[in-house]
């Protein structure tokens, strides 16, 4: 079936930095649609970016992620984070034309002043 | 405005004892799903529909039923809650578009004792 894989499990910042959050997945299909979800303490998740189109760059309130099928990945990025950033990000895909969505683990990101 | 909306918030249940918990959406969403959060593993997907009378077996559905009784509602439900039940879930509403993202609810905090 198909997978993501989040390596980062926890990531901790200094207001003003760069961020990469990281992101692979395996699938057996061509057909992809991939997201980045947000969750902030105590919310519902939320969609922040998503993206089917190969090399393609795909930006959302300050986040960007292009979607690289030749390496698997939908890495998450910004140039200078926010303390308002701190929160749980999971990436996700959906196969195959599947309505289902495959999350990874996700990523805490906790920004500090 | 389209909402998901989960009910109950919080709910504390005796290991063993029934429990039910209830999504209603207003998006006209023909797809909903369930999924438990849970700390290293992200969101899993127990239960889904495609739509009123329908249920699927997500990736972990035992000792979990689910009931969609219309296109608005769909609920989850523990017959023999068990403390390794304790978690939070969450409710999502898709449409049937191809590779289509979520809505979600805001979330019930099960703890099982």
């Amino acid at each position: 079936g198909d997978s993501v894989t989040q390596t980062e499990g926890l990531v901790t910042l200094t207001e003003g930095l760069p961020v990469k959050l990281n992101c692979t997945y395996q699938t057996a299909y061509s057909d992809v649609a991939f997201f980045w979800y947000v969750q902030h303490l105590n919310e519902a998740p939320k969609l922040l970016l998503r993206s089917s189109t190969d090399n393609k760059r795909t930006e959302h309130q300050g986040f960007h992620a292009t979607l690289h099928k030749s390496s698997s990945s939908f890495h998450l990025q910004k140039s200078s984070v926010q303390l308002s950033d701190s929160a749980l990000y999971f990436c996700a895909l959906s196969a195959g034309g599947n309505e289902k969505i495959t999350f990874g683990a996700g990523t805490k990101l906790t920004i500090k002043p | 405005e389209a909402a998901v909306t989960q009910s109950p918030r919080n709910k504390v249940a005796v290991t063993g004892g029934k429990v039910t918990l209830s999504c209603n959406q207003t998006n006209n969403h023909n797809n909903m799903y369930w999924y438990r959060q849970d700390t290293g593993h992200g969101l899993r997907l127990i239960h889904y529909s495609y739509g009123a009378g329908s249920t699927e077996k997500g990736d972990i559905p035992d000792g979990y039923k689910a009931s969609r009784p219309s296109q608005e509602n769909f609920s989850l439900i523990l017959e023999l809650a068990t403390p390794s039940q304790t978690s939070v879930y969450f409710c999502a509403s898709g449409d049937e578009r191809h590779n289509s993202d979520y809505t979600f609810g805001s979330g019930t905090r099960l703890l099982v004792i």
